[in-house]
């Protein structure tokens, strides 16, 4: 299996701020990656796919990048609604697995 | 509306069978295949296995072959989750969630059903 590691586990920042999420793969998976961002009580939603290609409807300023093994998540002007938990996929091969989470706060 | 709806929360005691549901709606159920997802506290999401409804061809993620079936009606537009025999470790959140054709992110999730076993 493709183990995916996300850091940091948790991050608090202020209205604003940028943030940035790094997801990293146990081997290369070109640029088949996900992000979903998570609320509390709620099911996940898709944001990034392929790396970095905007989901429909998705706010500008989430932003994805990255390439073999080394992929981030941007997210710059930080909202208050984005307080949430990210995670990266990998859609390379079965079983999908799915980074750790990174907790977002919002200071 | 493009939605996956699935089955209220189910408490059952260790032993008894259950088959969770998620019917789709407002688009063509055999065009993409469905996955099932386990929220685990603390560990995050875990992909249990997905199935193409158009034929009934199934994935499993290693750590659930054997443990857990999933299956599709194409009649009525629904895939299942089924375990034989439920555990205590087997308490949960799942979501069954739509695979994108392409891409193999999921691009449509339902809105979780919680199964807890206890005796």
């Amino acid at each position: 299996d493709i183990q995916m590691t996300q850091s940091p586990s948790s991050v608090s920042a202020f209205v604003g701020d940028r943030v940035t999420i790094t997801c990293r793969a146990s081997q290369g998976i070109i640029s088949w990656l996900a992000w979903y961002q998570q609320k509390p009580g709620k099911a996940p939603k898709v944001l990034i796919y392929g790396a970095s290609s905007l989901q429909s409807g998705v706010p500008s300023r989430f932003s994805g990048s990255g390439f073999g093994t080394d992929f981030t998540l941007t997210i710059t002007n930080l909202q208050p609604e984005d307080s949430a938990t990210y995670y990266c996929q990998q859609a390379l091969n079965l079983p999908l697995t799915f980074g750790g989470g990174t907790k977002v706060e919002i200071k | 509306e493009v939605q996956l709806v699935q089955s209220g929360a189910e408490v059952k005691k260790p032993g008894e069978s259950l088959k969770i549901s998620c019917q789709a709606s407002g688009y063509n159920f055999v065009s993409y295949w469905i996955a099932w997802v386990r929220l685990v506290p603390g560990k995050g999401l875990v992909w249990m296995g997905v199935i193409n409804p158009a034929d009934s061809d199934t994935r499993y993620n290693p750590s659930f072959q054997g443990q857990v079936t999933i299956s599709a009606d194409r009649s009525t537009s629904t895939a299942f989750l089924q375990w034989s025999s439920l555990k205590a470790s087997d308490t949960g959140l799942f979501y069954c969630a739509r695979r994108d054709a392409y891409y193999s992110y999921m691009d449509l999730w339902g809105q979780g059903t919680t199964v807890t076993v206890s005796s």
